[in-house]
């Protein structure tokens, strides 16, 4: 069945640097979407891409979808400490939305 | 304009027990999902439910079974706990038939299977 996979799995960086976190899936997708969880919460949406080759930008974020619509990546510039949580990618395949397991950022301040 | 609340927080049963989840969705979304998601791992799809139907399944047993009311609202029964159970059961309500896919998460209830 479809996977997706995302690394890594663990980021732990200095406030003000940057970071980026990558998905591929298995499959190709019809969308892709991120979510951010702060700990102890629950899953939040940031956005949706959708179209081959797609980057949308929100403040410090930007999201890009590949060509082939398999892979996915999330750069935050210059990170804050509210930034900290779990990254995660969901991949939408022909019909279920599958999770990545997530990357974990730290950020010190 | 309320969003998508669960009931109870927290959880903890027995080996073999039977367990009841409750969710509501956020006020206009028709379509419940629900997640199974364990330490340090990322949300695992049970199931979804439209209009009082199941309608995609992921990879869980039978003992896990859910029904949807006529007011959108949910349910997620798990039969014969196992410790491998515990987890945070998320549900996320959703819109069908829109251009958009966003699942709008609940807060979630902590199931611990002792």
């Amino acid at each position: 069945g479809q996977q997706v996979m995302q690394i890594p799995q663990y980021q732990h960086v200095q406030e003000g640097e940057d970071f980026t976190t990558y998905c591929n899936s298995s499959t190709t997708l019809s969308n892709i979407q991120w979510y951010k969880q702060r700990p102890g919460g629950h899953p939040v949406f940031l956005i949706q891409l959708v179209k081959s080759g797609e980057v949308k930008k929100q403040k410090r974020l930007t999201f890009q979808f590949g060509e082939a619509k398999k892979n996915s990546s999330l750069h935050i510039t210059a990170t804050q400490t509210t930034d900290v949580g779990t990254y995660f990618c969901a991949g939408r395949g022909s019909e279920k939305l599958v999770f990545g397991k997530g990357t974990k950022l730290t950020v010190n301040p | 304009d309320a969003g998508v609340t669960q009931s109870p927080t927290h959880l903890i049963k027995t080996r073999g027990q039977q367990v009841t989840l409750r969710c509501s969705p956020k006020s206009g979304h028709d379509t419940v999902s629900w997640y199974q998601q364990a330490l340090g791992q990322g949300p695992q799809f049970i199931f979804q439910y439209y209009e009082e139907e199941e309608r995609q399944r992921g990879n869980f047993p039978d003992r896990f079974s859910g029904h949807q009311f006529p007011n959108y609202s949910s349910e997620l029964n798990v039969n014969a706990l196992l410790l491998g159970d515990s987890a945070l059961y998320l549900c996320a309500s959703s819109k069908a038939r829109t251009s958009t896919d966003t699942q709008y998460f609940g807060p979630g209830t902590r199931l611990t299977v002792l």
